[in-house]
């Protein structure tokens, strides 16, 4: 079946650092790639998506990218800032059935972000 | 546009008791599921749904029913409240097509099983 892996966390940068989540996914289609944002006390938030390969997929200064050569959607963003703290999830959905059965997630990852 | 309203935000039940969490959608979509989530665990599919009428079972099924009478609502019901279904429990919704739009997510329930 379909699966996500991305790293464990906590992950404790400083403010403006530069932030990388890897994320790897295992699918037999080809599925559509999210990142979703979780503040703490609340739901989901989309945070940003991709359709197909090579597609990068951008909001907020966030940006992932699509490469189907390494079964990656890895999150990046140039200059963290303490807002940012939260905790990240990345998932796929199966685009053969066009979205119907739901999302598959990775673990998620705590990001910490320090003054 | 209220989106996906999930009731009620807490509740603690005593073993073998029965509840139901509440989820509505005032976006028309088709789709609809319902998760839980645990510690180091992410977010596991419990049930989905299609549309009004039809449903099926996902990653973790077991002590969980839901049915869709209509578009809006979809809820999940545990017929014997067990300890290993304490978590928070998150209802999702998104419209249906060929390119998934992501699913839009509910506030959460947060269930204690004592």
């Amino acid at each position: 079946g379909d699966s996500v892996t991305q790293m464990e966390g906590p992950v404790t940068l400083s403010e403006e650092a530069f932030l990388t989540i890897n994320c790897t996914y295992t699918a037999t289609g080809y599925p559509s790639l999210f990142w979703y944002v979780q503040y703490p006390g609340e739901g989901l938030q989309l945070l940003l998506k991709a359709t197909k390969a090579d597609d990068k997929g951008s909001n907020k200064g966030f940006e992932a990218t699509y490469r189907k050569e390494t079964t990656s959607f890895h999150l990046e963003k140039g200059s963290v800032q303490v807002s940012d703290s939260a905790v990240y999830f990345c998932a796929l959905s199966d685009n053969a059935g066009g979205g119907a059965d739901g999302l598959t997630f990775g673990k998620g990852t705590h990001l910490i972000i320090q003054p | 546009n209220a989106g996906v309203t999930q009731t009620p935000k807490f509740q603690v039940l005593k073993t073998g008791q029965s509840m139901t969490l509440q989820c509505a959608q005032d976006m028309n979509h088709e789709y609809m599921s319902w998760y839980r989530q645990d510690p180091g665990m992410g977010l596991r599919l419990i049930h989905y749904s299609v549309g009004a009428g039809i449903t099926d079972q996902g990653e973790v099924p077991n002590g969980y029913n839901v049915s869709r009478s209509t578009t809006e609502d979809f809820p999940l019901r545990l017929l014997s409240a067990a300890p290993s279904q304490t978590s928070v429990y998150f209802c999702a919704s998104s419209y249906r097509g060929t390119g998934p739009f992501g699913y839009t997510f509910g506030s959460g329930t947060r269930l204690t099983v004592v």
